[in-house]
């Protein structure tokens, strides 16, 4: 596609549910990546996807949070059991070979009631 | 030492004035720099790179300091539109392939 699309924009779940969040990255772009945005941060690393292997998963905070992208285009975040510390916006991004810059989808915003 | 360090702001310009930005970093072997723009409930988007011998963007130029690990960008002639929240990005790893690290952005308001 023209740029990075997720969905859902919005997402609201109850404490203990799981949920799934998708990324499409842009068309022939090799590298994905998730990040997590929480209210006045900066973005945070989750895991980076070079092709359909996880090249860097360091960034997942815990076991509840998994990452697939199984042809090597789009990617799914799966979070078990969500707490309310969960809430936060979710963003995608994908670059060309994981040299330069990123561009980011417009986020997941996910929120754990 | 956080990895990415940036002064939160606000910073409260009016139009027409010049503002600078500057950023820290902690890992000397850090090879890509980057200044992303963010608006309110939006996603970051690429502004510009930063390159060592400093570069110059329309109204917007980046300077990379490596000696001190420091980075900085200046805004000439604000504008309304200016108005958002800066974030200084590095590979902080230095690799080619590895995440970059966003620092907590600056908050930057254009007032009339």
């Amino acid at each position: 596609g023209a740029g990075v699309s997720q969905t859902p924009s919005n997402k609201v779940t109850e404490k203990g549910k799981y949920v799934e969040l998708r990324c499409d990255p842009i068309s022939g772009h090799t590298a994905l990546y998730w990040y997590r945005q929480s209210l006045g941060q900066g973005p945070e690393f989750l895991i980076y996807f070079q092709g359909t292997g996880a090249a860097d998963d360091s960034g997942l905070p815990n076991d509840r949070f998994f990452a697939v992208r199984p042809e090597g285009s789009v990617s799914t975040l799966k979070i078990q059991r969500t707490e309310r510390g969960d809430s936060a916006v979710y963003l995608c991004a994908s670059s060309l070979n994981g040299v330069g810059g990123y561009t980011f989808g417009s986020g997941t915003r996910l929120t754990v009631v | 030492r956080k990895e990415v360090e940036q002064d939160p702001g606000p910073f409260n310009v009016p139009e027409g004035a010049t503002v600078a930005f500057n950023c820290t970093y902690s890992n000397s072997a850090s090879q890509s720099f980057f200044w992303y723009r963010q608006d309110c409930r939006k996603e970051p988007k690429l502004l510009m790179s930063v390159y060592s011998s400093g570069n110059e963007d329309g109204r917007f130029t980046a300077q990379l300091n490596r000696a001190s690990q420091y980075i900085s960008l200046l805004i000439r002639d604000s504008k309304l539109s200016d108005s958002a929240t800066y974030l200084c990005v590095v590979n902080i790893n230095g690799g080619g392939n590895t995440p970059l690290v966003f620092g907590k952005g600056t908050r930057l308001s254009v007032i009339a």
